[in-house]
């Protein structure tokens, strides 16, 4: 069966540190991948996607940056954190491409930027 | 572009009574029907889904959902609620031949109060 990763669970970093948080799948090959933000009262938002290895597509304008070093692998990184990056981070992948394939979510990273 | 309408942000119900959660999305072309849900501090888990045929659907815990195209509509809907059933809900759609992508509503908080 295939199972999503994230880590770290909870961060807490000062304004203006850099940021890596992980992203693994197991058990699938070629995964579609996505990065989201959830902010108190603000529903979530799609930062990245990628379909395929150094594929990525960037949906909001703004200080992150997203890789995808290898099939399963997604990385959401930032080289000086603002205090409006603080929120839960959610990272999902779904099957191939086109089809009615639903996005299965990790358990999320809670950053807080003091 | 498709966008995802849930009416209310907070929806406070007592124990075993019945639920209706709404959720309208608008769309030119054919969609693909989510609903999630989210437990305090963890990842969204999918609830159940519309793809095509029945426009009713049901969960494994006594959810249901209904689609009807002409209102544009995919409201969530239980008889009787659990305390355990307190979370947060999240309805979403995907273009049918579209993009990868995942537009969600802003979410409805559901209470269940003893």
């Amino acid at each position: 069966s295939q199972t999503i990763h994230q880590w770290p669970a909870t961060l807490v970093q000062p304004v203006g540190s850099p940021l890596s948080l992980e992203c693994t799948v197991e058990g699938t090959s070629n995964p579609n991948l996505y990065w989201y933000r959830q902010a108190a009262g603000r529903g979530l938002q799609l930062l990245f996607y990628s379909v395929g290895i150094g594929q990525i597509s960037s949906e909001v304008p703004q200080n992150l940056s997203a890789s995808r070093p290898q099939d399963r692998q997604f990385i959401l990184s930032s080289k000086k954190l603002l205090l409006s990056d603080s929120g839960f981070y959610l990272c999902a992948w779904s099957e191939g491409s086109g089809g009615a394939y639903e996005q299965f979510f990790g358990p999320g990273t809670r950053l807080t930027v003091l | 572009a498709q966008s995802v309408t849930q009416l209310d942000s907070q929806v406070p119900v007592f124990e075993e009574a019945p639920v209706e959660l709404r959720c309208n999305y608008s769309s030119s072309v054919s969609v693909y029907l989510f609903w999630y849900v989210q437990y305090p501090n963890q990842g969204l888990q999918l609830l159940l889904k519309y793809l095509s045929g029945s426009t009713l659907v049901k969960s494994i815990n006594g959810f249901e959902a209904e689609f009807n195209k002409s209102q544009t509509s995919f409201h969530l809907r239980k008889p009787s609620v659990h305390i355990s059933d307190t979370a947060e809900y999240f309805c979403a759609v995907k273009l049918q031949g579209g993009s990868e992508k995942l537009v969600f509503g802003k979410g409805t908080k559901l209470t269940v109060n003893p």
